[in-house]
């Protein structure tokens, strides 16, 4: 199985700074066939399910704010939040859906310094 | 308004067996890849199981040979069969959907983009 590996665990980011998330898979999610990262950013907040924010590594979600954004290609892989919002506060994870066993990180914890 | 509906949920001993549902609205399951994705009380995500639009399907290592993945192409509806229930299956259960398309003889997949609120299952004797 392809394995995800996020970093950090967790981080607190002021009121309108960057945060700055990474994963790493353990091998390439490159789908040559079309051209494509097989990787997906998921933000979840307490109670909700995951709701999808970036797929193919780099392309927002309709209706995702552009403070949102991925990128990254191959095996790393990083989530950018340009200004952080207090509803920004959540469990964010990657995901690779280009095996035949789906794989996600462990979760990145974003909370407010 | 595109949506997912899980039911079937509860208490189970070790052993047991249950059946989850899942009933789309706004789209049918045969469609898209539908997937099972369950948490554990205060842990993260972790994908379970997959069915194609072709019917072929897939599992986690930890859930093979006692979770079945379905669907009733008549009532719409995608299932989760899960036998042989451990305490390590407990954990909320969502079914989601991969948002996919077809352009021309290339299939592009772009990440699960619709997501039930889950439905929990406990194991505990």
């Amino acid at each position: 199985d392809i394995v995800m590996t996020q970093s950090p665990d967790s981080l607190a980011v002021s009121l309108g700074e960057r945060a700055t998330i990474n994963c790493k898979s353990s091998q390439s999610v490159l789908y040559s066939s079309n051209d494509r990262d097989y990787l997906a950013w998921y933000q979840q907040k307490p109670g909700q399910p995951p709701k999808l924010l970036i797929y193919w590594a780099s392309t927002r979600e309709s209706g995702v704010p552009d403070r949102f954004s991925g990128s990254g290609s191959g095996t790393d892989f990083t989530l950018t939040i340009s200004s952080l919002q207090a509803e920004d506060v959540a469990v964010y994870y990657c995901q690779q859906y280009y095996s035949t066993s789906w794989t996600f990180g462990q979760g990145t914890k974003v909370e407010i310094k | 308004e595109v949506q997912l509906v899980e039911s079937g949920g509860g208490l189970v001993h070790p052993g047991g067996s249950l059946r989850l549902s899942c009933a789309p609205s706004g789209f049918t399951v045969t469609d898209n890849y539908m997937t099972w994705v369950r948490q554990a009380p205060g842990k993260g995500l972790e994908w379970v199981s997959v069915i194609y639009s072709d019917e072929t399907t897939y599992y986690a290592d930890s859930v093979k040979g006692r979770f079945s993945i379905s669907r009733d192409n008549s009532e719409n509806t995608l299932y989760l069969q899960m036998d042989s229930l451990r305490i390590e299956d407990t954990a909320v259960y969502y079914c989601a959907r991969m948002g996919d398309f077809w352009s021309g003889y290339l299939h592009y997949s772009y990440g699960l983009d619709v997501w039930g609120q889950g439905t929990t299952v406990t194991v505990s004797s």
